[in-house]
């Protein structure tokens, strides 16, 4: 199984400002790395895949970068609809999540 | 439109058996790069997948919870079913129903339906 580990596990934040969430792999993910944000009460969102590659609608503020086993979510300047929680999932093998990023307003 | 909603009983006992049912639009289950997969996320905690199934019938099943999923599809009604066997309260989670469509083995979901809490409790 493939160990997802984000950090940090919440991270506080004033609005406007940058974000960056980190994502490691206990093995090579290559780039099968997506993104997701998830608000209280809903069912995740896909921002990223391939590691970089913003899905369909989503704001050009959120930005993926890495390869390998590390991984960064980059958002540019955070707006109220932003803080929520984000995981990262890769899916070079069996699928498997991380423990998930809470990003709470300052 | 892609929607999938979750169906199923909110409340079961434990050592009982619980059936999920997945109603996907918007898009056939016949279509060979469509793949509908389950997770759950216990609550306060991450997300899980347990399952998923191909166009072709083909399956995949989470290594620790082999033994007691079952998933299956009927094409003609647009409907994924997972059932998960002897239940025990650390079961109790939101399960979802998610969707995948750029062909590969694993992959990563596009859409999501709204997820159904079941909480395993005598």
């Amino acid at each position: 199984e493939v160990v997802m580990t984000q950090s940090p596990a919440t991270m506080s934040v004033s609005p406007g400002e940058r974000a960056t969430l980190s994502c490691r792999a206990s093995q090579s993910v290559t780039t099968f790395l997506a993104w997701y944000q998830q608000k209280p009460g809903q069912a995740p969102r896909l921002l990223i895949y391939g590691a970089s590659t913003r899905a369909t609608g989503i704001p050009s503020r959120f930005s993926g970068s890495g390869s390998g086993t590390e991984f960064t979510l980059t958002i540019s300047s955070l707006q109220s609809e932003d803080f929520a929680v984000y995981y990262c999932q890769q899916y070079n093998k069996w699928p498997t999540f991380g423990q998930g990023t809470k990003v709470e307003i300052k | 439109q892609v929607t999938l909603k979750e169906s199923g009983p909110v409340l079961v006992k434990p050592t009982e058996t619980l059936t999920l049912t997945c109603t996907v639009s918007g898009f056939s289950l016949s279509n060979t790069r469509m793949v509908v997969t389950w997770i759950r996320q216990p609550p306060g905690r991450a997300l899980e997948w347990l399952a998923h199934i191909f166009s072709d019938d083909e399956k995949a099943y989470s290594a620790s919870l082999r033994s007691r999923l079952t998933v299956s599809k009927d094409t003609s009604k647009s409907q994924v079913v997972l059932t998960v066997t002897n239940l025990d309260p650390v079961d109790t989670a939101t399960y979802y129903c998610a969707r995948s469509s750029s062909g590969y083995y694993y992959d990563y979901f596009d859409f999501w339906g709204q997820g159904t809490l079941v909480t395993v409790s005598s």
